[in-house]
């Protein structure tokens, strides 16, 4: 399958202070990239899509100042949570299809602890 | 209704044996289908997937589909405890953003020496 990757693996930041969490497809191009959120024993929800150069388009609930989410190339999208709280702290997946398949790759997750 | 809905389990099944996870779907335009495993802590990699109605096997993993029945299964045959694991079950959708994957809350498994 191909291969997406995720940088940094965890973080642990203060309350207030942003945090920028990046996802690369490494052997395709990703013509779309998705970003979810899974807090413990909770099922994956999905906070936004991104396509190459476009805007993303953010769930229903999902606040579009706060997580800010660019895709300039066919290989990388950041997301980054802008003043981060407590409640944010979660587990932050993104996942990459490509313009010849459905199927959708995920990177290996960012875990993310606000303090 | 849930737009994917799954046991949580956990289904436990002896070492050797089949296990059986089960998923329906409530949107009648679903196209494609996909099972995930998930181990604790870690993120969803892709089993398999499925189109068309019937059976699909890859390995010792049978992915089969019933749309009338709105129903999609996983079969895993000659269960390993590395098989122990959450199997989220996902569906595509076409909307206005995109195609878009609807997961289902998952169903435990253990399997037991």
């Amino acid at each position: 399958g191909a291969v997406v990757s995720q940088h940094p693996s965890w973080v642990i930041c203060k309350s207030g202070t942003s945090v920028k969490i990046e996802c690369r497809s490494l052997d395709f191009q990703a013509t779309t990239m998705f970003w979810y959120r899974q807090f413990p024993k909770q099922s994956l929800m999905l906070m936004a899509t991104s396509n190459e150069g476009s805007k993303a388009t953010y769930e229903q609930g999902v606040e579009k100042d706060k997580f800010l989410i660019n895709h300039a190339s066919l290989t990388l999208s950041t997301l980054t949570v802008t003043s981060a709280h407590p409640e944010d702290s979660s587990f932050y997946i993104c996942s990459a299809s490509g313009r010849w398949f459905n199927e959708q790759f995920f990177g290996p997750g960012t875990r993310l602890t606000v303090l | 209704q849930k737009e994917v809905e799954q046991n949580s389990g956990p289904l436990s099944v002896p070492e050797g044996a089949i296990a059986s996870l089960n998923c329906t779907y409530s949107d009648r335009g679903s196209q494609s289908f996909f099972w995930y495993r998930q181990y604790s802590g870690k993120s969803p990699e892709l089993i398999m997937f499925i189109y068309s109605n019937g059976d699909k096997e890859d390995g010792r993993f049978t992915a089969q589909l019933n749309k009338a029945s709105q129903y999609v299964s996983l079969l895993i045959r000659d269960s390993q405890p590395s098989d122990s694991a959450t199997y989220l079950c996902a569906v595509n959708r076409v909307t206005g953003g995109g195609n878009k994957l609807t997961f289902g809350t998952g169903t435990q498994l253990k399997v037991e020496l």
